[in-house]
C-alpha cells in the first residue's frame, strides 16, 4: 500500500489563480478529510467526505472546493489563490480502530 | 463547535525529567482525544490516543489521561530523551478519528 498520497509537494500561485492539490488512498477507506496547518495554530479542518459522492464543510471551508467521484481520490481546489491561503495542506483518511493516515503534505505559498 | 486548547505553547526540560502537556475541551459529546508528535516538515504521527470510556491509558514512556466531568486530558512523557524535541497537538473529535479539532500545538525541547 501506498498509504495516502499529495501532490504537489510545493506549489507557488499567484492571487487570483486557481490550481488543485490531489490527493489519493489504496487503502480502500470512506472517510477522508483536508486539514490545513498554519503556524502557532494546529490543523484546520477544511472539508471531509465520508464516502464517495459525499462531501461537507469542516471549520475553515471558504475558498476551497472538493468533490468525491471515487473512494480513492479527494481533490482539493481552490478557486481564487489568495495571500490567506498561504499554508501547508494535509490530505488524511481514515481507517479501521480510527486510525488516521496523513499524508506528506503539501506545501502553498500564495503571493 | 468543539473548541481545543493547549498549554503550555512551549516546554524546556531537562533529559530525563518527565514533561506534561494539557487540553481542555468544550463539547462534552467528544468521544475521543488523539496526541500527535510532528517533528520540522513531517507529518503528524499518532502517539497515542485515548476514547471516553477509558481514564487513563500508557504506552511505555508516554501517557495519556482523561477527565470528563472536568473535560481535560494530558500527554504525560516520562525518562524525556533529546528525541523527544517536537511539537505536539492534542485533539478531540465527537465521531472517533473524524473531524477531529486540534489545539495549537506545544513546542517540546529536551536539553541534553
Amino acid at each position: 500500500n501506498a498509504g495516502v498520497t499529495q501532490t504537489p509537494k510545493f506549489q507557488v500561485l499567484k492571487t487570483g489563480q486557481s490550481m488543485t492539490l490531489q490527493c489519493a488512498q489504496d487503502m480502500n477507506h470512506e472517510y477522508m478529510s483536508w486539514y490545513r496547518q498554519d503556524p502557532g495554530m494546529g490543523l484546520r479542518l477544511i472539508h471531509y467526505s465520508v464516502g464517495a459522492g459525499i462531501t461537507d464543510q469542516g471549520e475553515v471551508p471558504n475558498g476551497y472546493n472538493v468533490s468525491r467521484s471515487t473512494t480513492e481520490d479527494f481533490p482539493l481546489r481552490l478557486l481564487s489563490a489568495a495571500p490567506s491561503q498561504t499554508s501547508v495542506y494535509f490530505c488524511a483518511s481514515v481507517g479501521s480502530g480510527n486510525t488516521i493516515y496523513f499524508g506528506e503534505g503539501s506545501w502553498l505559498t500564495v503571493v | 463547535g468543539e473548541n481545543v486548547e493547549q498549554h503550555p505553547s512551549t516546554l524546556s526540560v531537562q533529559e530525563g525529567d518527565s514533561a506534561v502537556i494539557k487540553c481542555t475541551y468544550s463539547d462534552s459529546a467528544s468521544n475521543y482525544f488523539p496526541w500527535y508528535k510532528q517533528e520540522l516538515g513531517k507529518r503528524p504521527q499518532l502517539i497515542i490516543d485515548i476514547r471516553s470510556n477509558v481514564g487513563e491509558k500508557k504506552d511505555q514512556r508516554i501517557a495519556v489521561t482523561l477527565n470528563k466531568t472536568a473535560k481535560h486530558f494530558s500527554l504525560h512523557i516520562t525518562e524525556t530523551q533529546p528525541e523527544d524535541s517536537a511539537v505536539y497537538f492534542c485533539a478531540a473529535s465527537v465521531q472517533y478519528g473524524n473531524k477531529l479539532v486540534f489545539g495549537a500545538g506545544t513546542i517540546l525541547r529536551v536539553k541534553s
